[in-house]
């Protein structure tokens, strides 16, 4: 599979405050970017997903802006709440159309 | 519609031991897949399917067994089992590649002593 690298690893945060969660891979021909929310005990979730005709997308308080050039996107997430506290994924689709996911990132949002 | 369906959700197995985790959609979803996740390391895939009677290798398939007779069933062997396949592992299916949505199961957490 692809090589996708996520970080941070673990993101504390102040409720009402931004975290942003940055990827990058290695695959140039890579055109599909989604982003799966799993919170504790839970089944991963799709939360928002780009794909490589665009270079930005919202939706509410989540955007995910990709960088085809430099190979990576990144999520953001605005006046985070408690229950934005999960571990958040990224992956990419790549030649084979197969998902290659990142390591995770654990966000916890302090009240 | 149910979604995916995963059992057992929990199991414990004994080094050599083997089992079946059994995984079924209603979405009529063409392409199915089984991932394991351990701590710190993401999805990594192990097998995945298609169409019925097509299945192929992932990342990390080895100790692992799949057949798909069916579109909604995708169950997943472990042979012999080993301390290694202690994991957390998740089906999901898609209707077609590259299309956007996975709907994964509840996951199966097994633990081999």
């Amino acid at each position: 599979g692809e090589n996708v690298e996520q970080h941070p690893s673990t993101l504390s945060v102040q409720e009402g405050d931004s975290a942003v969660i940055k990827c990058t891979y290695s695959d140039s021909a890579s055109n599909y970017f989604p982003w799966y929310k799993q919170e504790l005990g839970k089944r991963p979730q799709l939360i928002i997903d780009i794909r490589s005709n665009v270079g930005e997308k919202k939706d509410q308080r989540i955007a995910v802006t990709l960088n085809k050039t430099a190979k990576h996107f990144s999520l953001h997430i605005t006046e985070t709440q408690p229950e934005d506290s999960a571990v958040y994924f990224c992956a990419v689709s790549s030649s084979d159309y197969k998902l290659s996911f990142g390591a995770g990132t654990t966000v916890t949002v302090r009240a | 519609n149910a979604g995916v369906t995963q059992t057992p959700k929990f199991r414990i197995l004994k080094i050599g031991q083997s089992m079946t985790l059994q995984c079924t959609q209603d979405m009529n979803h063409n392409y199915m897949y089984w991932y394991r996740q351990d701590p710190g390391m993401g999805l990594k895939l192990i097998y995945y399917s298609v169409g019925a009677g097509i299945t192929d290798k992932g990342e990390v398939p080895n100790g692992y067994n799949v057949s798909r007779s069916t579109t909604e069933d995708f169950p997943l062997r472990l042979e012999l089992a080993a301390p290694s396949q202690t994991s957390v592992y998740f089906c999901a299916s898609e209707r077609q590649t590259n299309t956007g949505e996975l709907f994964f199961g509840e996951g199966s957490r097994l633990t081999v002593l």
